[in-house]
């Protein structure tokens, strides 16, 4: 079982709707990170979170300690929020990170 | 600023060739990390560095080798090249353990 599981593994959309993405993991964690990979490859970081909720524009991370789970929301989605959105996290007492396999986002206009 | 640089965007080898893949940043970040990624896997750290002049292993670091001269540089090196080394490659970047800044990536073939 993998130690960061992130559903789902796809999802399509149309444009406006609320979006969800859910990040599950197992370990004892200092820190969560969520971040985006466009199609062209480029990886962009968009949150690092340890508690509570963070808001970037469109983007919202919560997350729960207790519960070892984590959501990224997108209000008012459009096409170009097409992209695979990738969940890690930093275990305790390391200096790594580990990383799902992403949620692979289209949304059709 | 350039940001997280990497060098050869593309690269094919042959079985047994070595090469170096170079990483280079302008942000003065003491962290540094090699990831490689492969279709349906996580992005998996092959070696990381806390610092100039030290280097840490992965969770994939077997085939590799990295060193860390300069701050702004993170090189990665494949002394014998295999087909399993086939895959994209990211470089990253980070004030100690804060977000972590990503270079465009390497696609390396290995026939």
């Amino acid at each position: 079982k993998n130690e960061v599981e992130q559903s789902p593994q796809n999802l399509t959309a149309q444009e406006g709707e609320f979006i969800t993405i859910n990040c599950s993991y197992s370990v004892g964690i200092s820190a969560l990170h969520w971040l985006q990979q466009h199609p062209g490859g480029g990886i962009v970081s968009l949150f690092m979170l340890s508690s509570g909720k963070k808001k970037h524009g469109r983007l919202i991370a919560t997350i729960n300690i207790q519960e070892k789970h984590s959501s990224l929301h997108i209000t008012a989605s459009h096409p170009r929020d097409s992209a695979v959105y990738i969940c890690a996290v930093k275990v305790f007492y390391t200096d790594k990170l580990i990383f799902g396999t992403g949620t692979r986002l289209q949304v059709f206009p | 600023n350039a940001g997280v640089t990497q060098t050869p965007k593309f690269r094919v080898l042959k079985t047994g060739q070595s090469m170096t893949l170079l990483c280079a940043q302008d942000m003065n970040h003491e962290y540094m990390y090699w990831y490689r990624q492969d279709p349906g896997m996580g992005l998996r750290l092959i070696h990381y560095s806390v610092g100039e002049g030290t280097t840490a292993k992965g969770e994939v670091p077997d085939g590799y080798n990295v060193s860390r001269l300069k701050k702004q540089n993170f090189l990665l090196g494949l002394e014998s090249a295999a087909p399993s080394q086939t895959s994209v490659y990211f470089c990253a970047s980070s004030y100690q353990e804060d977000e972590q800044f990503f270079g465009p990536g390497t696609r390396l073939t290995v026939l």
